[in-house]
């Protein structure tokens, strides 16, 4: 089946900027996704790519994604103490009726003041 | 802003008893689905729902795990009888969206069921 691997733990001094990784086997994904949890909360879409772009910016998030080595990162721009959380990338795959994500463990960034 | 619900927030039960985990999807949403996260392991898709119809299972849900959409609002997750591996958070999750398009799911905190 699909895999989705990310590290776990992350961590980034105030101000710098935070690079989370997550690799995948699966080449069928029609989107890729990554969500934040923060502590006692859901996951919270923060932001998607589709699968035939390469890049995607949104403020201080950019999306990168290299298809050829099945690889999507998160770059945070400026980290806050509140971009604290754990990250999660996530991919739907074609085919899938209606739109079964497949996860990462997630990736707990601590950022320091 | 409208949000998804779940309740309880944690169960405790015993081996071999029923549970029923709740959902309040958010009001206009027409697809949901249940995902678990046992502790240190990722999210696993569990079941999607559509139009009163299981659309898609995964292979953790077998025949003790069911769903049902009693009364229009709420989504419930059922498991017959609990096994100690059954111990996890588990999430619901609604979208508004067709799956051959972008498909934001919007997820509810959490109920952490602890299996003894």
């Amino acid at each position: 089946g699909e895999d989705v691997e990310q590290s776990l733990f992350l961590s980034v001094r105030e101000g710098d900027s935070s690079v989370i990784n997550c690799t995948y086997t699966d080449s069928s994904s029609t989107y890729l996704y990554w969500y934040k949890q923060e502590p006692g909360a859901g996951l919270q879409l923060l932001t998607y790519i589709f699968s035939n772009m390469d890049m995607k910016q949104d403020q201080r998030l950019t999306v990168l994604l290299n298809k050829k080595d099945k690889h999507l990162s998160l770059r945070i721009a400026d980290t806050q103490t509140g971009d604290s959380a754990i990250y999660f990338c996530a991919e739907s795959l074609r085919g899938s009726t209606l739109g079964r994500l497949y996860f990462g463990r997630g990736t707990q960034l601590t950022v320091w003041p | 802003e409208p949000e998804v619900t779940q309740t309880p927030s944690h169960q405790v039960t015993q081996m071999g008893q029923e549970v029923i985990l709740r959902c309040v999807p958010i009001s206009n949403h027409l697809y949901f689905y249940w995902y678990r996260q046992i502790l240190g392991q990722k999210v696993e898709f569990l079941v999607s729902f559509y139009n009163n119809e299981i659309s898609e299972k995964s292979e953790i849900f077998d025949d003790q795990f069911s769903v049902e959409r009693p009364d229009g609002s709420n989504f419930t997750l059922k498991i017959r009888s609990t096994k100690l591996e059954d111990s996890a958070m588990y999430f619901c999750a609604s979208s508004s969206d067709r799956a051959s398009s972008y498909n934001e799911q919007f997820f509810g905190p959490g109920t952490r069921l602890t299996v003894l």
